[in-house]
């Protein structure tokens, strides 16, 4: 089965500190993706991970705010910088493996608490 | 054009009964259709995806109901368990390239099953 592994599995932060998620993936993949899970809340997709080259951030999620690398086909980065108690989420790395019928896997998410 | 509007927010069913998740979208590009399910402290596991060429597709005690013309698309759960309590997510797509692009996710409905 897939792996996909969070790092950090939750932490709690200090308002205006950043704090940077990786995910690591088990093999290649044909996309990556950042979703944020708010308390008691649906996903909604932050941005789509592209290898070497800038995220595609969807409406309302900005570079400056959120951050993201992904330097090869089986790693990624989502920072989240200058933290206020509204980004208290889940964050979740989604992936589309090459040799699965192309469907979306997730982690067990990033648990960022902002106090 | 990019929603996806779920139903009940929240249900309670018997142990045995049927348990049954409603979801309508708008865009008619969308031709992926996941359903997700997410326990606690977990992040979302496919459970069934459909796509729209067929009107129904089951997996053991798990049956997606498609209807194309009313845009609309079903979660049954037979002789549901309490071990089926988490909460559901409808999701909608595109696919493209032998891909799922980004899932567009519908609110969730928290199942709580009664033993």
């Amino acid at each position: 089965s897939a792996v996909i592994s969070q790092k950090p599995s939750r932490d709690i932060c200090q308002r205006g500190t950043s704090l940077t998620i990786q995910c690591q993936v088990d093999s290649q993949v044909t996309m990556m993706f950042w979703y944020r899970q708010q308390p008691g809340q649906s996903l909604t997709l932050i941005a789509t991970a592209n290898q070497g080259s800038e995220a595609t951030y969807e409406s309302g999620f900005v570079i400056d705010k959120f951050p993201i690398s992904r330097p090869n086909l089986t790693f990624s980065t989502l920072t989240v910088s200058n933290m206020s108690p509204e980004d208290s989420s889940i964050y979740l790395c989604s992936v589309v493996y090459r040799d699965h019928t192309g469907e979306l896997f997730f982690g067990e998410g990033s648990r960022l608490t902002v106090l | 054009q990019q929603q996806v509007k779920q139903s009940p927010q929240s249900l309670i069913v018997q142990k045995g009964g049927i348990s049954i998740i409603n979801c309508a979208y708008e865009n008619t590009a969308f031709d992926y259709f996941p359903w997700y399910q997410q326990f606690p402290g977990k992040g979302p596991a496919l459970l069934i995806a459909i796509r729209p060429d067929v009107s129904e597709k089951k997996e053991g005690r798990f049956t997606i109901s498609f209807n194309k013309s009313a845009k609309q698309f079903s979660l049954h759960i037979m002789d549901s368990q309490p071990g089926d309590s988490a909460t559901y997510f409808c999701a909608a797509s595109f696919f493209f390239s032998g891909s799922a692009r980004q899932l567009t996710f519908g609110s969730g409905t928290q199942l709580t099953v009664l033993p």
